[in-house]
């Protein structure tokens, strides 16, 4: 399985672009890239998936270079309700083998 | 059902104690994962089914876990002899294999006392 590093927390103010890399050397040919955010006392929540380029839904956009060896969750415009975790992962579409997640990236958002 | 289920929500046991947790996944859903996560803390993997396949097992920390998956559909996690270090919420999710994503339940939180 492909691991993930993600900074540990991030700090930003209501209104503002966040911007959060994950790091995948090791990414497979047939692995995608999921995003997910958690809030607490509760189980994660699919964000996004890509595979290569760009990827935008209603809740965020998803940047993956060329080498696919890493990717950038792009929050617009945040406000307080985006302080969460977000959690990259690397794995095969549908989940052929379990999946690894790593600590996450704790977003943090003041007014 | 609409999403995936966990129950209970809330468990507070004596150490030594055996324990059951079930998971209910969205219906159709073919895989289904168990992850532990402590405080604080990442998700761990701890076991994954697919259909019929043998579960992927890799991942359970001792043999005083198990999980088993009644056709193709609940799962039931058990821990025997619960130690204080078991305890953590444990999470749940499905998925249908070529669509996005996984859906999570909102897990079950696991106190050993």
């Amino acid at each position: 399985l492909a691991k993930t590093t993600q900074p540990i927390s991030m700090d930003s103010y209501e209104g503002q672009e966040v911007n959060i890399t994950c790091s995948h050397n090791n990414i497979a040919t047939n692995d995608y890239i999921t995003w997910y955010q958690q809030f607490p006392s509760q189980g994660p929540r699919f964000i996004i998936q890509g595979y290569k380029t760009k990827v935008t839904n209603e809740v965020a956009s998803l940047f993956i270079p060329a080498d696919r060896k890493s990717s950038t969750l792009s929050l617009p415009r945040v406000s307080l309700s985006d302080t969460a975790v977000y959690y990259c992962l690397v794995a095969p579409r549908g989940g052929a083998d379990g999946l690894t997640f790593g600590k996450g990236t704790h977003l943090i958002i003041q007014p | 059902g609409a999403g995936v289920s966990q129950s209970p929500s809330n468990k507070v046991t004596e150490k030594g104690k055996d324990v059951e947790l079930r998971c209910d996944p969205i219906s159709g859903h073919t895989a289904l994962y168990w992850y532990r996560q402590s405080l604080g803390q990442g998700l761990e993997f701890l076991i994954y089914f697919q259909g019929n396949s043998a579960p992927d097992k890799s991942g359970l920390p001792s043999d005083r876990f198990s999980a088993e998956r009644t056709g193709g559909s609940v799962s039931t996690l058990t821990i025997q002899r619960t130690q204080q270090e078991d305890s953590a919420v444990y999470l749940c999710a499905s998925s249908d294999p070529g669509l996005y994503g996984y859906t999570f339940g909102s897990g079950t939180r696991l106190t050993v006392v």
